[in-house]
């Protein structure tokens, strides 16, 4: 079975742009989770999609948003780009999505904001 | 809401000797406890993790963590550790409940010397 992909591996974008990050879970899993790698802040959870819903969000602005296609596969986008948004952005799969399941990860998108 | 600790940031160690990495947590709920492991320019791999039962859970590769309720604690060890071992292992805990984030410790890296 195919791991979690996630496109495109590397992006360098400008402040003040946005970006659209991709995530295909493995086949079967319909959860999809977000999560922010920095070296000051470590991991932190964006969102949680189920079934195209959004089921949980973390802290961050608004400027964070994600959805869920019916096939699963979801993406997240970052608009208004700032110096402090340059991270690895992870995405995680698993089949329900209930906690205590183990959570697949890819391996991530790494995003550098000039 | 939950945090955690991981009290060592960098460990270094000489192949063959057991390690042991610190992992403390803080819940008002339930939780269910995870050891992820990150090598390079890779995204997180589940090593083991604790939902119930035993209190001593082991992953296939040598390494086993145990559930300590009363000092709030999942510390990881491997009696003898390798060269393949050196790597960024993250603490990490979820509640019970709905919700299904994972929330992360900072990272210990743990580097195995020849």
């Amino acid at each position: 079975k195919a791991g979690v992909t996630q496109t495109p591996r590397y992006l360098i974008k400008t402040r003040g742009q946005q970006v659209t990050l991709s995530c295909s879970p493995i086949s079967g899993h319909r959860s999809v989770s977000w999560y922010q790698q920095t070296p000051g802040q470590g991991l932190q959870f964006l969102f949680e999609y189920f079934s195209e819903t959004q089921r949980n969000k973390g802290n961050f602005p608004g400027r964070f948003s994600g959805r869920q296609f019916s096939n699963s596969r979801s993406e997240m986008n970052v608009s208004t780009l700032e110096l402090g948004d340059s991270a690895l952005y992870l995405c995680a799969s698993s089949f329900s999505g209930s906690s205590g399941e183990t959570q697949y990860f890819g391996p991530g998108t790494r995003l550098l904001v000039l | 809401a939950q945090s955690v600790t991981q009290l060592d940031s960098q460990v270094p160690v000489f192949e063959e000797a057991p390690v042991e990495l610190r992992c403390n947590y803080s819940s008002s709920v339930s939780v269910y406890l995870f050891w992820y492991v990150q090598y390079p320019n890779q995204g997180l791999q589940l090593l083991l993790k604790y939902l119930s039962g035993s209190t001593l859970v082991k992953s296939i590769n040598g390494f086993e963590a145990e559930f300590n309720k009363s000092q709030t604690s999942f510390h990881l060890r491997k009696p003898s550790v390798h060269i393949s071992d050196t790597a960024e292992y993250f603490c990490a805990v979820s509640d019970t409940g709905s919700a299904r984030q994972l929330t992360f410790g900072s990272g210990t890296q743990l580097t195995v010397l020849p």
